[in-house]
C-alpha cells in the first residue's frame, strides 16, 4: 500500500467548476508539499504546508495533521489547469527526500 | 536568480551505453535530490545529496546507478550499461537547506529513451 494515497485518479470539469482533489497519508510528516505536473512538463511547486491553510490566486490548500489528510481546491477552473496534481509528503528527521502519491489527472472542459 | 537547470533534456542511448544526466541547482542552494518518474508511474525518490556528500541513496538501484555532487559543478547522475528499464524521466530538485520549512525547486527534467 503506497504511504500516500490521492483520489480521484481522474477528474473531468467544466470550465468554471470548484474543483477539489483530496490526499491521505499513513505516515508523520514535517511538511505536505502540492506539486503541478503538465503533459511531457516540468514539476511546479504549487504549495508547500505543515498546517492549516494556504492560497494562492484561484489555489487553495488545507492540510489536517490529526486526521493525515489534506485537499487542493481550484475555484472558477479553467482549460489551462489542466494537468497532473501531485501529492508528496516530507518525512522529517535529517532527511527530507519526498514520497509521492501516483497524482490526479485533471481536465478542464471548455 | 535562475531556476535549477538540467540538461540535456532529452537523451537516447543504445542498450550498454553510459548516460551522463547533469543538474545544477538554483544558486544558494547547497542540497540536491534526484527522483525518478518511469512510464505510467509516480515519482520515486532516488537519492540526496549535499556537496561532497551522499546522505541517502536508499532509493538508488544497487546496480550501475552512482550520484555525485562536487565542491565545484553539477550535480551528476550516472547511469552505466544503461538497459530500456531505465527509459524514465530523470528530475533533480535542490533546496536551500535539508531542514523542514524550505521548498524543493524542480528543474525541467531529462527524458531517458533508451533504445
Amino acid at each position: 500500500k503506497n504511504e500516500v494515497e490521492q483520489s480521484p485518479q481522474n477528474l473531468t470539469a467544466q470550465e468554471g467548476e470548484f474543483i477539489t482533489i483530496n490526499c491521505s497519508y499513513s505516515v508523520g510528516i514535517s511538511a505536505l508539499h502540492w506539486l503541478q505536473q503538465h503533459p511531457g512538463g516540468g514539476i511546479v511547486s504549487l504549495f508547500m504546508l505543515s498546517s492549516g491553510k494556504k492560497k494562492h490566486g484561484r489555489l487553495i490548500a488545507t492540510i489536517n495533521i490529526q486526521e493525515k489528510h489534506s485537499s487542493l481546491h481550484i475555484t472558477a477552473s479553467h482549460p489551462r489547469d489542466s494537468a497532473v496534481y501531485i501529492c508528496a509528503v516530507e518525512g522529517g528527521g535529517s532527511n527530507y527526500k519526498l514520497t509521492f502519491g501516483k497524482g490526479t489527472l485533471l481536465t478542464v472542459n471548455p | 536568480n535562475a531556476g535549477v537547470m538540467q540538461n540535456p533534456r532529452h537523451l537516447v542511448r543504445r542498450r550498454g551505453q553510459e548516460a551522463r544526466l547533469r543538474c545544477s541547482p538554483m544558486k544558494g542552494h547547497s542540497h540536491v535530490y534526484w527522483y525518478r518518474q518511469l512510464p505510467e508511474e509516480g515519482l520515486k525518490f532516488m537519492v540526496y545529496l549535499q556537496k561532497e556528500n551522499i546522505i541517502d541513496e536508499s532509493g538508488m538501484p544497487k546496480e550501475r546507478f552512482s550520484a555525485e555532487f562536487p565542491k565545484e559543478g553539477p550535480s551528476i547522475l550516472r547511469i552505466q550499461q544503461v538497459v530500456r528499464g531505465d527509459s524514465a524521466a530523470y528530475f533533480c530538485a535542490s533546496s536551500r537547506t535539508g531542514s523542514g520549512g524550505y521548498e524543493q525547486y524542480f528543474g525541467p527534467g531529462t527524458r531517458l529513451t533508451v533504445t
